[in-house]
């Protein structure tokens, strides 16, 4: 398809499990972008990409999160030890380039830590 | 103080009629401004995109900047049924920069 796509759209969890949440970018969106969206509120950054690096983490929320894009294409999102706050829905988002920025965003991975 | 402000609703409208959504912001450094509209469970879809002050149409929506009071609107036309959804605003710094700040998301319905 031609839109940022995610998955799984949901994972349900136990708490303490190890969880891995993928988005694959419009094909040539060099810039990659995780945010997080808890009920009832705006999408809050986690991570940005450009190609291959993280060029910004400052969003993570500990070191129990972690994100790769080993090939500057397929991202994913690592979450360790997961805890019922992890609860919410992971969205990922892609851009061409910075300059203008427009964000396009995949359907979202919904997750829930029992 | 969050630096965009979102009133989150519910704002309810009956069909025809014209709605204004607003955010507000803190950090006059904002240059790119955008509106998406999120149904519910699913992800935000960019309705509009601005660069600086001024307005911008695209059918039945007009976005509007005005940097001086740090205040951006959205408004919709003729509102649909179909345009219930959550609008969320978002705003960057100048180019170079990347990281959009979204507001909290304003929940609207439009009653038929």
């Amino acid at each position: 398809g031609a839109g940022v796509s995610q998955t799984p759209s949901n994972k349900v969890t136990e708490k303490g499990k190890y969880v891995e949440l993928r988005c694959d970018p419009i094909s040539g969106h060099t810039a990659l972008y995780w945010y997080r969206q808890s009920l009832g509120q705006g999408p809050e950054f986690l991570i940005y990409f450009q190609g291959t690096g993280a060029a910004d983490d400052s969003g993570l929320p500990n070191d129990r999160f972690f994100a790769v894009r080993p090939e500057g294409s397929v991202s994913t999102l690592k979450i360790q030890r997961t805890e019922r706050g992890d609860s919410a829905v992971y969205l990922c988002a892609s851009s061409l380039d910075t300059l203008t920025g427009e964000l396009f965003f995949g359907e979202g991975s919904r997750l829930t830590v029992l | 103080q969050k630096e965009v402000e979102q009133d989150p609703g519910p704002l309810s409208v009956p069909e025809g009629a014209i709605v204004s959504l607003n955010c507000t912001y803190s950090n006059s450094a904002f240059q790119y401004f955008m509106w998406y509209r999120q149904y519910s469970r699913k992800g935000p879809e960019l309705l509009m995109y601005t660069y600086s002050s001024g307005n911008k149409e695209d059918g039945r929506f007009t976005a509007q900047v005005d940097k001086s009071s740090k205040y951006i609107s959205l408004f919709i036309r003729d509102s649909q049924p179909s345009d219930s959804a959550t609008y969320l605003c978002a705003m960057k710094r100048g180019s170079g920069t990347y990281k959009y700040i979204f507001g909290t998301g304003t929940r609207l319905k439009v009653l038929a």
